[in-house]
């Protein structure tokens, strides 16, 4: 079974900071990856996602996740984290022939302004 | 605008009731789930529907139940709520697995269960 691993719990940090949240999925087959966000009081939401090809992709809000299939990563990063980006993020992967989701626990980004 | 709508968002009733959380979509969507939510943890899968008079249960066990009687609405019931059952329940529709194998989500703003 597929299975997603966020070490991060909870991640603090200072506006213009960078940020790196690591993904870690244990499938080794082909992947679809995810990155979902879920800002206060709002619903969950894409924030960006891997099919195939170029494994540097974009999301909104300047974020950026690089699927790295050696070391069955997917981080998000973001070069300068501003207050708004404060929210919950869940890292997906749905493997191979896996018709469903499987999420991450989350990590929880304070920024401080 | 199409979207998903769940109701009611936050709920706290007694042991032993009866509850219905509401799902409805607007995006003509085929495939509907239904997630568990706890603080610190992954969304866990309960409930899913590939399509009407299609449902199925997810890698959670749930004494919980759904039907989709029509492609819009996803319904789930408990029908004797317990303080094990205190979570939050998101629901979400997508168009499932595309010719290039996504599978991206809308999700619902989520329904907060208290049992008491």
């Amino acid at each position: 079974a597929q299975s997603v691993s966020q070490h991060n719990h909870h991640v603090i940090l200072s506006e213009a900071a960078s940020l790196e949240l690591g993904c870690n999925y244990s499938y080794g087959g082909t992947v679809n990856l995810f990155w979902y966000v879920q800002y206060p009081g709002q619903h969950l939401q894409l924030l960006l996602k891997y099919f195939s090809g170029d494994p540097l992709v974009k999301g909104i809000k300047g974020f950026e996740a690089e699927f790295i299939k050696s070391k069955f990563s997917f981080n998000l990063r973001k070069p300068s984290v501003q207050w708004s980006d404060t929210a919950e993020y869940f890292c997906a992967v749905r493997s191979g022939s896996a018709r469903q989701l499987t999420f991450g626990s989350g990590t929880q980004l304070t920024v401080l302004p | 605008e199409a979207d998903i709508y769940q109701t009611p968002r936050y709920l706290v009733i007694g042991t032993g009731k009866k509850i219905t959380l509401e799902c409805s979509q607007t995006m003509g969507h085929d495939k509907m789930y239904w997630y568990q939510q706890d603080p610190g943890m992954e969304l866990h899968l309960i409930h899913y529907s590939y399509g009407v008079n299609s449902t199925e249960k997810g890698d959670l066990s749930s004494e919980s139940t759904v039907s989709r009687i029509r492609t819009e609405h996803f319904p789930l019931t408990l029908e004797s709520a317990r303080p094990s059952h205190t979570s939050q329940y998101l629901c979400a529709s997508g168009e499932g697995i595309s010719l290039s194998g996504a599978n991206v989500l809308t999700f619902g703003a989520g329904s907060r269960l208290t049992v008491l």
